[in-house]
């Protein structure tokens, strides 16, 4: 059963670039939210996407946009990238009826220079 | 506004032990907790959850309590073995909007 899948693993962009990150849910999962990790701190969230559609927003700005594909992947897109956008990006799966439990991917570790 | 509080960020226990690791939350529209552990470069995995219908839900060695009134919650590892050695993350849902809320988490090392 293949659990949540990330790519890249690690990333390196400068100031102003824009990035694009990857997730494969679980098997079986409709819904996917994004959320980032400072270093010292716990994941925040960013969004969540199910249907197609985002669902719920968290605390992030515009630069922070989103996709979800009819296969359930989904990609995290941050433009005009800032340095206090390094950080690491999980991606959690789950199923919409039962959002509350989520599994989360091994991460994209991103460095703005 | 840390709605979700780890206030010990480390915590170091002997194998074999008891392991208990605290959580404090503010929200009262949380209804739904769950811990994760986190290994190094690894994504958070899921440990176990608990509904605000319960105050005790138990998993194996994992045992994880709830006090509303308190607005705290422990979970309790036992024994605890060197494997359990990761970042323990707290975090809290609240119905009709299943965002997680994340403490700052706990590091907690086991001794052999």
């Amino acid at each position: 059963d293949a659990g949540v899948t990330q790519s890249p693993t690690h990333l390196i962009k400068t100031r102003g670039q824009q990035v694009t990150l990857r997730c494969s849910p679980k098997s079986g999962h409709d819904t996917v939210s994004w959320y980032q990790q400072a270093l010292g701190q716990g994941p925040q969230f960013i969004f969540q996407y199910y249907e197609e559609e985002e669902r719920q927003r968290g605390n992030f700005p515009d630069r922070f946009s989103g996709h979800q594909f009819p296969n359930y992947s989904s990609e995290l897109n941050v433009n005009a990238l800032l340095l206090g956008d390094s950080a690491l990006y999980l991606c959690a799966s789950s199923l919409w009826t039962s959002a509350e439990t989520q599994y989360f991917g091994p991460g994209t570790r991103l460095l703005v220079l | 506004d840390q709605q979700v509080k780890q206030n010990s960020p480390s915590l170091s226990v002997q194998e074999g032990r008891i392991s208990i690791l605290n959580c404090d939350y503010t929200n009262s529209m949380f209804d739904y907790f769950l811990w994760y552990k986190k290994y190094p470069a690894e994504g958070p995995t899921f440990l176990i959850s608990i509904s605000s219908i319960k105050d005790k839900n138990e998993d194996g060695r994992f045992t994880v309590f709830l006090n509303k009134s308190a607005k705290h919650l422990s979970l309790h590892i036992v024994p605890s073995q060197p494997g359990d050695s990761a970042v323990y993350f707290c975090a809290a849902s609240a119905f009709g909007n299943e965002k997680l809320t994340f403490g700052t988490g706990t590091r907690l090392t086991i001794i052999p």
